[in-house]
């Protein structure tokens, strides 16, 4: 079974700063997908950004972005000019591409403060 | 409509009594799935329906815990005799599954249940 670890339950950052959110994740298989996901306090989870494992390209959404490093299954979330809109939940998943129909396995959450 | 749509909101009830929890998901998704957040945690995978296909009912906690999706669209999750430890935040989240689909589920606000 697939675990996904997040080790930071708190992090904080000065408003306008860059804060990276680690995650790693155990799996045997080689074809996966990985998003993190940000929730605000109205509960909705809200996709940040995904990548897939075939890509060795880091994503990139705005001011998120992603180091996906393989082979120590390492996904780390990097917001840079952080926003106090920012501040929420960030939650990092992993699914199997092997089928369609796998859910998302979640890690425990990071809670993200954003310090004016 | 837009978005997934949840409800009730918000529901207190007293140690041994059923509650019903609904969630109307976004048109034309195929896939539905519940999670359950318990305070302060990740979210823990319940159920997840696709399609016409029997559903993956892995991890549902107890047989206290049923749902259905009546049509392929409105899902009801169902818990008997409620317990103290079902307090939590349930989430429902859809998709549109594809073979080649990367995996975004849309999540609705989720019901916070309480018990007393």
């Amino acid at each position: 079974a697939q675990t996904v670890t997040q080790s930071q339950p708190e992090m904080s950052v000065q408003e306008a700063e860059t804060v990276t959110l680690s995650c790693t994740y155990d799996t045997s298989e080689s074809d996966y997908y990985l998003f993190w996901y940000k929730q605000p306090p109205s509960r909705q989870m809200i996709l940040v950004i995904r990548q897939e494992a075939y890509k060795q390209q880091n994503a990139t959404e705005n001011r998120f972005s992603v180091n996906f490093q393989k082979a120590a299954k390492s996904f780390s979330l990097k917001i840079s000019d952080s926003q106090l809109g920012d501040a929420a939940m960030y939650f990092c998943a992993y699914r199997s591409a092997r089928n369609a129909g796998n859910m998302l396995t979640f890690g425990g959450g990071t809670r993200l403060m954003v310090k004016p | 409509g837009a978005g997934v749509s949840q409800s009730p909101s918000n529901k207190v009830t007293e140690k041994g009594k059923d509650v019903e929890l609904r969630c109307d998901p976004i048109s034309g998704h195929t896939a539905l799935y519940w999670y359950r957040q318990s305070l302060g945690q990740g979210l823990e995978f319940l159920i997840y329906f696709q399609g016409n296909s029997a559903p993956d009912k892995s991890g549902l906690p107890s047989d206290r815990f049923s749902a259905e999706r009546t049509g392929g669209s409105v899902s009801t999750l169902t818990i008997q005799r409620t317990q103290q430890e079902d307090s939590a935040v349930y989430l429902c989240a859809s998709s549109y599954e594809l073979a080649d689909h990367t995996g975004e589920l849309f999540f609705g606000e989720g019901s916070r249940l309480t018990v007393l």
